[in-house]
């Protein structure tokens, strides 16, 4: 099974500053990675595909890079509604397995 | 847009079988796509059960696959999920979720509904 581990497990970060979140993969994943979005209470949503697609009505501050075994997503410029947990999730080999999850807080 | 609905019972006795449904309104699951499940335990995070397509057609998580059955009901356009055997390990938000386009991504989501393994 590929683990996937994310940093920092909290980060605290002041509204309209950017913040920088890192996702590491066990073994290579090549792009097969997605980032999501989850708030207290919600479903999560699903926010970049293919390592650095933008799904559907996300805002472009939300950016991914990275390929391999290495991914970060970023956020320029935080927003308000942006404070929730973020989780990876690597979909090279079934069946796809997420990290244990970033909590972006209020500074 | 589409939207799916997840449904069943909130408290499941131990060694009984937790059975819920996903109901898709705004997509025919006839049309195409993989549709499947996911829960998360309070407080912890996320895990793909399995996904099961229009045809039948199903991919099961190895470590729950000796538990798990999908089925799918294209007239009703619905989707199922029975785990059987359930222990306070299965108590979790269980979601209803659509595999992106040939990817086992999640590209939609249920709100999901909690179910509690308790006697």
């Amino acid at each position: 099974e590929v683990v996937m581990t994310q940093s920092p497990a909290t980060l605290s970060v002041s509204p309209g500053e950017g913040a920088t979140l890192s996702c590491r993969a066990s073994q290579s994943v090549s792009s097969n990675l997605a980032w999501y979005q989850q708030k207290p209470g919600q479903a999560p949503r699903l926010l970049i595909y293919a390592a650095s697609t933008r799904a559907t009505g996300v805002p472009a501050r939300f950016s991914g890079s990275g390929s391999g075994t290495e991914f970060t997503l970023t956020i320029s410029s935080l927003q308000s509604e942006d404070f929730a947990v973020y989780y990876c999730q690597q979909y090279n080999n079934w069946p796809g397995t997420f990290g244990q999850g970033t909590r972006l807080e209020i500074k | 847009q589409v939207q799916l609905q997840e449904s069943g019972p909130g408290l499941v006795k131990p060694s009984e079988t937790l059975s819920l449904t996903c109901a898709v309104s705004g997509y025919s699951i006839s049309s195409g796509y993989y549709w499947g499940w996911i829960r998360q335990p309070p407080g912890k995070g996320l895990e793909w059960i399995g996904s099961i397509y229009q045809s039948g057609s199903t991919y099961y998580n190895p470590s729950l696959k000796s538990r798990v059955t999908m089925s799918v009901d294209t007239s009703k356009n619905q989707f199922s999920l029975k785990l059987t055997s359930v222990t306070a390990a299965d108590t979790a938000v269980y979601y209803c979720a659509r595999r992106g386009s040939g990817y086992n991504y999640a590209d939609y989501w249920g709100q999901g509904t909690l179910v509690t393994v308790s006697s």
